[in-house]
């Protein structure tokens, strides 16, 4: 069935370097997709999103880059803090009549002082 | 953004008991959604909470097991049904926020069953 994938499960940076988390997806209809944050024992929580008529969208630190060509979504943050850490998951939305959010495996990211 | 409180926040339960997670948001909102995630893992869609009708269930979850309530635009309920180990997981409330801004979780109900 369509899927959304991680290429890099975990990953650890050093703080202040830029940090980069890939994702891809198979479902060609889907139109919206969005990156959470998930820090242990909290649920996930909303960092930037994007729709398929963008390929580039910028927030705080953050930046997510859409390439439907080749179905890849990533997740750039600027300048990694400590208090990123914590798992990050790409889901997406075929959108229409269809309101499911189809989440990725997840990356842990950890952030070295 | 809106605002989810889900109750408990974590539980211990015997196997073959039944636990019922309580999600109340601080605003109206038409689509609200029950996850799964089991330890180590993502996030599995279980039902979409339909006010004024039955919930809508994804592929391997059903009605029995997963009850869901949701009498109000604001409040939805999800009961886990004869409990097992193997339910052991975090239970996620979700809603559509309006406006197209996406979607927000609560803080989840870790559940494990002994």
């Amino acid at each position: 069935g369509e899927s959304v994938g991680l290429h890099l499960p975990t990953l650890s940076v050093q703080e202040g370097d830029n940090s980069i988390i890939n994702c891809a997806y198979s479902n060609s209809a889907s139109d919206y997709f969005i990156w959470y944050k998930q820090e242990s024992g909290k649920g996930p929580q909303f960092i930037i999103d994007i729709r398929s008529n963008m390929d580039k969208r910028q927030g705080q630190r953050v930046t997510v880059l859409l390439n439907k060509t080749v179905k890849h979504l990533s997740l750039q943050i600027a300048a990694t803090q400590p208090g990123d850490s914590a798992v990050y998951f790409c889901a997406e939305n075929s959108g229409g009549s269809n309101y499911k959010l189809t989440f990725g495996k997840g990356t842990l990211l950890t952030v070295n002082p | 953004s809106a605002v989810i409180s889900q109750k408990p926040s974590r539980d211990i339960c015997q196997r073959g008991t039944s636990l019922t997670i309580q999600c109340q948001v601080d605003s109206q909102v038409t689509m609200m959604f029950w996850y799964r995630q089991q330890p180590g893992q993502s996030l599995t869609l279980i039902a979409t909470a339909n006010q004024g009708s039955e919930a809508t269930y994804e592929s391997g979850f059903v009605i029995d097991k997963f009850p869901i309530s949701r009498p109000n635009l604001t409040f939805s309920t999800l009961t886990v049904s004869n409990m097992s180990p193997e339910d052991s997981s975090i239970y996620l409330c979700s809603v559509e926020e309006e406006d197209e801004k996406g979607y927000t979780f609560g803080s989840g109900t870790r559940l494990t069953v002994v």
